[in-house]
């Protein structure tokens, strides 16, 4: 079966520290882009971070860079968000997305989706 | 908010047509990127409907279209069903600093 299943969300600090991962399977992973999609309480979505398949260039949002890396370990069919400096904006599902054909960020979509895993920032 | 603007919410009677709005810039859609559309159904996470402005990925119904001109997009749902209800949002890429993926508002649709 063809999934996506995210981890590591919690409760943290703000200025704390957290690393997502998300374990694919039912496909070629290598083969793909893939990306972070969030979503506040009640809010809509926002685009995260992606990263390409095979050269493994990265890409974020105005918001997170500087404070968030995504990576990927092809080995082990996972992606990753290591996320630090965090604020209590960044309370939200965390959702991973995997992007369907190689191409540039320009023609980025997302054809399969996690369920999610929940990230609340708060003293 | 958003880079690309939709309306709050949209509502339409069973079998009706109805039709969402994605209004973006000359530095997203305006520049000739491609509209992609989401459909998020209650407590799910999304589910794209359309790609490429107006390509459906397998399993979407007919239905369901995709359209584009200038700095907006449209989706229409035909034949509306008590389980379209839901969110949706469009997603572009954009060249600006607020790129470079971005996604509408989104819009909430209500089946009367």
């Amino acid at each position: 079966e063809v999934q996506l299943l995210e981890s590591g969300g919690g409760l943290v600090q703000p200025g704390g520290s957290l690393r997502l991962s998300c374990a694919a399977s039912g496909f070629t992973f290598s083969r793909y882009g893939m990306s972070w999609v969030r979503q506040a309480p009640g809010k809509g979505l926002e685009w995260v971070s992606g990263i390409s398949g095979s050269v493994g260039s990265t890409h974020y949002a105005a918001s997170v860079k500087g404070r968030f890396t995504i990576s990927r370990d092809n080995s082990k069919n996972t992606l990753y968000l290591q996320m630090s400096s965090l604020r209590v904006e960044d309370t939200a599902v965390y959702y991973c997305a995997k992007i369907p054909a190689a191409t540039t960020v320009h023609y980025w979509n997302f054809d399969l989706w996690g369920r999610g895993t929940l990230v609340t920032v708060s003293s | 908010q958003s880079v690309l603007t939709q309306p709050p919410s949209v509502s339409g009677a069973p079998g009706q047509r109805v039709t969402i709005s994605c209004t973006g810039s000359s530095s997203n859609i305006g520049a000739g990127y491609d509209v992609q559309w989401y459909q998020q159904l209650p407590g799910t996470a999304p589910k794209l409907l359309i790609y490429g402005n107006n390509n459906r990925p397998s399993g979407v119904p007919d239905r369901v279209s995709g359209s584009k001109s200038g700095t907006s997009a449209s989706l229409a749902i035909t034949g509306l069903q008590a389980e379209d209800e839901a969110d949706y949002y469009c997603q572009s890429y954009d060249n600006s600093l607020s790129g470079p993926v971005v996604f509408g508002g989104g819009t909430k649709l209500t089946v009367l």
